[in-house]
Parts: structure tokens; C-alpha cells; sequence
């Protein structure tokens, strides 16, 4: 079945500058892909999604990119500021499975100031 | 704005009682899902429901177990606890399958803490 590792699980940055993170799944039928946020005790924010035809989406300082080819999976935000801590996950579906949203292990990003 | 809602926040409990949690979504979707988060954030689906029909069962253990009145609400019932639940339980729901019905949205989750 569907794999989805995530990396880095701890990632520092200071305020005002990029965080990256990065997800590789292994089955190439994955049909959604999306990120998430979780603050400290609360819920997952659903940040942004996109289908496999899509390659780039970008939306209030946060850049998805999809490399369908190396099956990788990343999430860019620029310019990050101290809200912005939280732990990130990706979350894909395969659409040769039982359609289950599978989850990557979570990156806890810290932004100081 | 929070559109899926879990009761209770916390839950404190001993080995061997039963406890159950509430979900209730208002955004009219037509599938809810229970989620596990563990001590590492590790996330695993628990179990969906697509109008009132389950579809995915994972090998959870049979004191899980959930319940559904209507499409707007998934309870979960652990009929009897053991100390490896304790654990975030998330619910969420999403509009169905396929396109944009991949979108699922999250409650704020229930702490079980078992002692």
C-alpha cells in the first residue's frame, strides 16, 4: 500500500525566512495530496490541496509543489513569521487503494523571532 | 470558523470502563471520519462513513466501535478501555469522494487519557 515519509520532523527558522518541507510517497496512482496544520492542542487546519494535474498552486505566502515524476511532494512557506509554528503534515489518497487519506509523520516548525 | 464539532475536550478514565465521544459536523458533508493521533503525532484512520453505511473498518480492536444517527453525526464508543488508547481522537468529514470531496475537515479532537 501507499508510503508517505515527510521530512524534516523538527525544522527551525528565524521570522522572515523560508521553511521547506518534503514528502515522498511511493504509489504513482496517489490522486490528492494536501497539507495540513496542527497548532498545540487543537484540530488539523486543512491548508491547501491539489490533484494530481496540478504541479504548482500558490495561496497566502504558502507554495505547493507536486513532482509527479520523483513522487515528492513539498510545501514552501515564505516569508514565515511566529504564527506560523505548528506541526505540518501532507496527506495523499491513491486512487488504486481504499481511497484513505494517509498521513506523513508530521513536522514540528518552530519560527522565532 | 469551526464547522466540525467533539465533545468532550478531555476525558479522563480508568482501565475497563467504557467511554464514548461525540462528533457532529454541520457542513452538510456525507462522510465522517475517526481518526487516532498517537503520543507522536502519528495519524491513523480509525474507521468512515458514507451516509450512514460503514466503508472502512481498519483492524482496530472490536472494543471500538462507531455509531452514526444521521450523516451529521459519528460517535465513537470504547466499550472497554485499555491504557494503550489513551490518545487524541480526531473526527472529521468531508463531501463525499472524488474532486473536491477529498477535502476533509477536522474537529478539535478528545484526550483520552487512561490510567
Amino acid at each position: 500500500g501507499e508510503q508517505v515519509e515527510q521530512r524534516p520532523p523538527h525544522l527551525s527558522v528565524r521570522e522572515g525566512d523560508s521553511a521547506i518541507i518534503i514528502c515522498t510517497y511511493t504509489d504513482s496512482a496517489t490522486a490528492y495530496f494536501s497539507w495540513y496544520k496542527q497548532e498545540a492542542g487543537a484540530g488539523l487546519q486543512l491548508l491547501m490541496s491539489v490533484l494530481s494535474n496540478v504541479d504548482r498552486k500558490e495561496e497566502q505566502g504558502l507554495t505547493v509543489l507536486l513532482n509527479k515524476k520523483d513522487k515528492r511532494l513539498s510545501l514552501n512557506l515564505t516569508a514565515a513569521h511566529p504564527g506560523d509554528s505548528a506541526v505540518y503534515f501532507c496527506a495523499v489518497i491513491a486512487s488504486s487503494g481504499s481511497w484513505q487519506l494517509i498521513f506523513g509523520s508530521g513536522t514540528q516548525l518552530t519560527v522565532m523571532p | 470558523e469551526t464547522a466540525v464539532f467533539q465533545t468532550p475536550n478531555y476525558h479522563v478514565t480508568q482501565v475497563g470502563n467504557e467511554v464514548s465521544f461525540n462528533c457532529k459536523q454541520t457542513l452538510g458533508h456525507d462522510t465522517m471520519y475517526w481518526y487516532k493521533q498517537d503520543s507522536k503525532k502519528l495519524l491513523k484512520i480509525m474507521f468512515s462513513y458514507n451516509n450512514k453505511q460503514l466503508i472502512v473498518n481498519e483492524t482496530v480492536p472490536r472494543r471500538f466501535s462507531p455509531q452514526s444517527s444521521d450523516k451529521a453525526h459519528l460517535n465513537l464508543r470504547i466499550k472497554s478501555v485499555e491504557p494503550e488508547d489513551s490518545a487524541v481522537y480526531l473526527c472529521a468529514s468531508s463531501l463525499g469522494l472524488g474532486g473536491r470531496s477529498y477535502e476533509q475537515y477536522f474537529g478539535p479532537g478528545t484526550r483520552l487519557t487512561v490510567l
